[in-house]
């Protein structure tokens, strides 16, 4: 069965700096891969997918992700983070395609002025 | 996503109250899924919906009922509800008929208090 991990339950950043927030997944076959936000008081809202081809991949409001096979891994990345930028993230797999999602716990990003 | 459509946005209720969380979309997608959302443990999935014919459990469907009603319409059901459902729940969609890739499109949650 698949599984994701996201080591980090909550990350603090000063505005301006950069960001890596990391994802493990498991699954036996390829993955499909993706990561969400969740403002406080809202839905999931995609930032970015990955299905195959380039493992650089581009998401909205300035993020990328990178995936590695050889890691089993899909961090998250952004240069320089805003402070709209402080929200939940979840990474997620995919089983079925993207049928079925296994999310990861969730990492809470604090921004610091 | 304001195309996903969850009712009502907050309830508090009573242990051993019947109650049902409903989910409309308007985006025309066949698939429908229902997960609730726990601190540290990410969102899981109680039930999901292929078609308006086909309804399958997820992970942790004890204690909860689906009905499809329609293809736009999706709603999840405690019969009995207990403490330990208070969660947050959220209702999500996605179109197979673009391919087997297609993200999920999620509503704004139902925030539930089970007292």
């Amino acid at each position: 069965a698949q599984s994701v991990t996201q080591p980090d339950i909550h990350i603090t950043v000063s505005e301006g700096a950069s960001l890596e927030l990391r994802c493990n997944y498991s699954y036996g076959a390829t993955p499909y891969l993706f990561w969400y936000v969740q403002s406080p008081g809202q839905g999931l809202q995609l930032l970015l997918k990955y299905f195959s081809g380039d493992t650089l991949v581009q998401g909205i409001k300035g993020f990328e992700a990178e995936f590695k096979r050889s890691q089993s891994s899909f961090n998250l990345r952004k240069p320089s983070v805003h402070w709209s930028d402080a929200a939940e993230y979840f990474c997620a797999v995919g089983a079925l395609g993207a049928q079925k999602l296994v999310f990861g716990q969730g990492t809470r990003l604090t921004i610091n002025p | 996503d304001a195309d996903v459509t969850q009712t009502p946005r907050n309830r508090i209720t009573k242990t051993g109250k019947r109650i049902m969380l409903e989910c409309s979309q308007t985006k025309g997608h066949d698939r429908m899924y229902w997960y609730r959302q726990d601190p540290g443990l990410g969102l899981r999935l109680i039930y999901y919906s292929f078609d308006v014919k086909d309804i399958n459990k997820g992970e942790i469907s004890d204690g909860y009922s689906v009905s499809r009603q329609a293809q736009a319409k999706f709603s999840l059901s405690l019969e009995s509800a207990i403490p330990n459902q208070t969660a947050l729940y959220f209702c999500a969609t996605s179109d197979s008929r673009q391919g087997s890739n297609q993200p999920q499109h999620f509503g704004d949650g139902t925030r539930l208090s089970i007292l």
